[in-house]
């Protein structure tokens, strides 16, 4: 079975301009997660999805990111414009129920 | 709100010797715990996890924790390291019963296993 699948791997961008990553879940699971992490951090949740819909978007900066997962499979998550604080890994993670499945994760380096 | 605590950030042991890495986590509610791995450039993988039973939990790679409701705590052990256990190690909490909520994750613990 394939795991989650997320492209590209490393991105390097200069501040202000914009970025995106996506990412494919593991077929089946309905439920879809993007999470930030910071060097030598734990990651923290940006926005979930339940199919189509965004259930729970309270960490997510609505200025400079959003989000999308059209027909409730893949996923997108744009930044506009790129700050250098932004650099960090963005995880996607799908789940079926409790537990969650991690994608390798997208390094962002803004300079 | 959940919050967790690993009281360790960094965990140096020598090879073949047992460790212990631990986790506190403050909820009001009950929820589910998780341990994960992450190898350098690599996404988390789930090595165990307590939803309800027995408070002790057997995962990959010889690793188990056991669930202290009283102490709110979830200590992950292994009795014998390997080189290769080298990696950044994440506690976990879910809100009980809520399926697919988010993960509250710890700050992480690095394990270094020296030779």
């Amino acid at each position: 079975e394939a795991g989650v699948v997320q492209s590209p791997r490393y991105k390097i961008i200069e501040k202000k301009q914009p970025v995106a990553f996506w990412c494919n879940p593991i077929s089946g699971h309905n439920t879809l997660y993007w999470y930030l992490q910071n060097l030598g951090q734990g990651p923290e949740l940006l926005i979930r999805y339940e199919n189509e819909e965004a259930v729970d978007d309270s960490q997510l900066p609505k200025d400079r990111f959003s989000a999308e997962r059209l027909k409730g499979v893949d996923s997108t998550l744009k930044i506009q414009p790129a700050e250098l604080g932004d650099s960090a890994v963005y995880l996607c993670a799908s789940s079926f129920h409790y537990e969650q499945y991690f994608g390798p994760g997208t390094r962002l380096t803004v300079t | 709100a959940q919050s967790v605590t690993q009281l360790d950030s960094q965990v140096p042991v020598f090879e073949e010797a047992p460790v212990e890495l631990r986790c506190n986590y403050s909820s009001s509610v009950s929820v589910y715990l998780f341990w994960y791995v992450q190898y350098p450039n690599q996404g988390l993988q789930l090595l165990l996890k307590y939803l309800s039973g027995s408070t002790l939990v057997k995962g990959i790679n010889g690793f188990e924790a056991e669930f202290n409701k009283s102490q709110t705590s979830f200590h992950l052990r292994k009795p014998s390291v390997h080189i290769s256990d080298t990696a950044e190690y994440f506690c976990a909490v879910s809100e009980a019963e809520t399926s697919g909520s988010r993960l509250t994750f710890g700050e992480g613990t690095q394990l270094t296993v020296n030779p």
